[in-house]
C-alpha cells in the first residue's frame, strides 16, 4: 500500500459525459501528479500541482482540468468524454524536495467511455 | 526522440535465476534520477528502486540492483533469484532537473518489458 488513495476504482461512463477522479495523498506530501495510462499512448504525464498551486503542465487536453485543494487532496475533471479517454488513470505524490522525490502512485481508476 | 526506451517488449526467465530488463535514456541535462517501477496484473504501480545521476555506486533494493552505466546512459534492472510474484509489466522512468530546474516532477515513463516468471 502506497498510502495513496483514489476514488472510484472503476468508473463506466458514456461519451460527452462529464466524470471526476480524485486523489489524495500520501501523509505529508505537498505535491500530486495525474497520468494517464492508455494502449496506445502509454503511461503519459499531465499536470502537477504542489501545495495548491499548478506547478508543471504535460500532454493534458483542453476537456481536462484539475485543482489541488487546501487539505491536499486533488480532483481530475474530464468533460466531454470521447472513447479515446478510456484508460487508467494514475494518482500519484511526492514530497518534493526529498533527496530522491520519488512518486509513490495510487491504485489508478479505470474508466471506461461506451 | 524517445527519451526512454526500453527495447524488450517480453522477458522470460526460470524460478530462482536473474535476470536483466534494458533501459537507455536520453538527457542533455547534468542532474536527473532513474526510477523503476512494477505494475502487476492487478494494475498499481509499484516503486522499486531509484539512481540519482551523480550517485557513485549503483543502487540496490533488496533483490533489485540497478546497472547504472552512465557513459551509455543505461539503467538496467537485475532482478537477482526471479520469484513467481515477480511476474509484471517494469516501467523504465526519469525524472530531469532532479536539483532545480523547470521541468519539476514529470516523470517520462518507457514502454515497458513484461516479465514472465517459470516454475
Amino acid at each position: 500500500d502506497s498510502g495513496v488513495t483514489q476514488t472510484p476504482k472503476h468508473l463506466i461512463t458514456a461519451t460527452g459525459q462529464r466524470v471526476t477522479l480524485r486523489c489524495s495523498p500520501r501523509s505529508g506530501d505537498l505535491s500530486v501528479y495525474w497520468y494517464q495510462q492508455s494502449l496506445d499512448q502509454g503511461l503519459q504525464f499531465l499536470i502537477q500541482y504542489y501545495n495548491g498551486e499548478e506547478r508543471a503542465k504535460g500532454n493534458i487536453l483542453e476537456r481536462f482540468s484539475a485543482q489541488q485543494f487546501p487539505d491536499l487532496h486533488s480532483e481530475l475533471n474530464l468533460s466531454s468524454l470521447e472513447l479515446g479517454d478510456s484508460a487508467l488513470y494514475f494518482c500519484a505524490s511526492s514530497d518534493e524536495g526529498g533527496q530522491t522525490d520519488t512518486q509513490y502512485f495510487g491504485p489508478g481508476t479505470r474508466l471506461t467511455v461506451l | 526522440a524517445q527519451k526512454i526506451t526500453q527495447t524488450q517488449p517480453g522477458m522470460f526467465v526460470q524460478e530462482k535465476e536473474a535476470v536483466t530488463l534494458d533501459c537507455t535514456y536520453d538527457t542533455s541535462d547534468p542532474s536527473y534520477g532513474l526510477f523503476w517501477y512494477k505494475q502487476p496484473s492487478s494494475g498499481e504501480m509499484i516503486f522499486l528502486i531509484y539512481q540519482g545521476s551523480y550517485d557513485q555506486q549503483n543502487a540496490t533494493e533488496g533483490r533489485y540492483s540497478l546497472n547504472f552505466q552512465k557513459a551509455r546512459k543505461s539503467a538496467n534492472l537485475v532482478i537477482s533469484a526471479s520469484q513467481l510474484g515477480d511476474s509484471a509489466m517494469y516501467f523504465c522512468a526519469m525524472r530531469e532537473g532532479l536539483h532545480g530546474g523547470t521541468s519539476y516532477g514529470k516523470l517520462t515513463f518507457g514502454q515497458g518489458t513484461i516479465l514472465t516468471v517459470h516454475p
